[in-house]
């Protein structure tokens, strides 16, 4: 069964913080991404990453950035936490190719305080 | 960009009826995917229709792809209490990276 884990299920931090969110996928899919939900907005995409060490935008990249430096782990990290960052993040990972389903991780609650 | 719109938003039937949940999308597609939400977990992919077919079986769900309406149905037969959940439609960005783009989702309660 292809596992994705994401380093914590819920973290509370404060404004200004750095914060970091680990996904770790076991299946040595090519794509990995991040997403962030909420109520209303449905999942939006905050960045894609195809390959080791390559990233591409995705619709709300503000505020966030990411690292892949080995396939199986994709980093989000937040350089200066704000309180419109509270959200519920998942991490997915696929395949390389437009047809193959994603694999969800099972989402961090994060709370900005 | 919101490729799929998912109607109706929230749907509350009894134990034993069958719920069906459409999605729209905007451009042609090649395939696309039905997932499951837990509430506060992951989603976890259900089903995925290819352009080419026009309905498909899993179990309890059936799906059907309608190319030239551009929308897509999921009906669950014989709900259960398990079955309460937020469905989601997916479908590949247009620009064929790998990318999906999610619908806003249906949340499904079935009532014991």
């Amino acid at each position: 069964d292809v596992k994705v884990t994401q380093s914590s299920r819920y973290l509370v931090k404060r404004t200004g913080e750095k914060v970091f969110l680990e996904c770790v996928q076991d299946m040595d899919h090519e794509n990995m991404f991040w997403y962030r939900q909420d109520p209303g907005l449905g999942l939006r995409l905050i960045y894609f990453s195809y390959d080791v060490k390559m990233k591409e935008k995705g619709d709300i990249p503000e505020g966030y950035s990411v690292s892949r430096e080995k396939k199986e782990r994709f980093s989000l990290i937040l350089e200066s936490a704000s309180t419109n960052q509270t959200s519920m993040y998942l991490c997915a990972s696929s395949f390389r190719g437009h047809t193959n389903e994603q694999f969800f991780g099972p989402g961090t609650r994060l709370t900005v305080l | 960009s919101q490729q799929g719109e998912e109607d109706p938003q929230a749907l509350s039937i009894q134990e034993g009826e069958n719920a069906t949940m459409n999605c729209s999308y905007k451009t042609s597609i090649n395939n696309l995917q039905w997932y499951r939400q837990n509430s506060g977990r992951g989603l976890v992919h259900l089903i995925l229709i290819r352009s080419n077919e026009r309905e498909k079986h899993s179990g309890r769900l059936r799906v059907t792809l309608d190319t030239s309406k551009k929308s897509s149905s999921l009906l669950i037969t014989a709900s259960r209490a398990a079955d309460t959940a937020s469905y989601f439609c997916a479908t590949p960005s247009p620009s064929n990276t790998g990318k999906l783009i999610f619908g806003q989702g249906t949340t499904l309660q079935v009532k014991p």
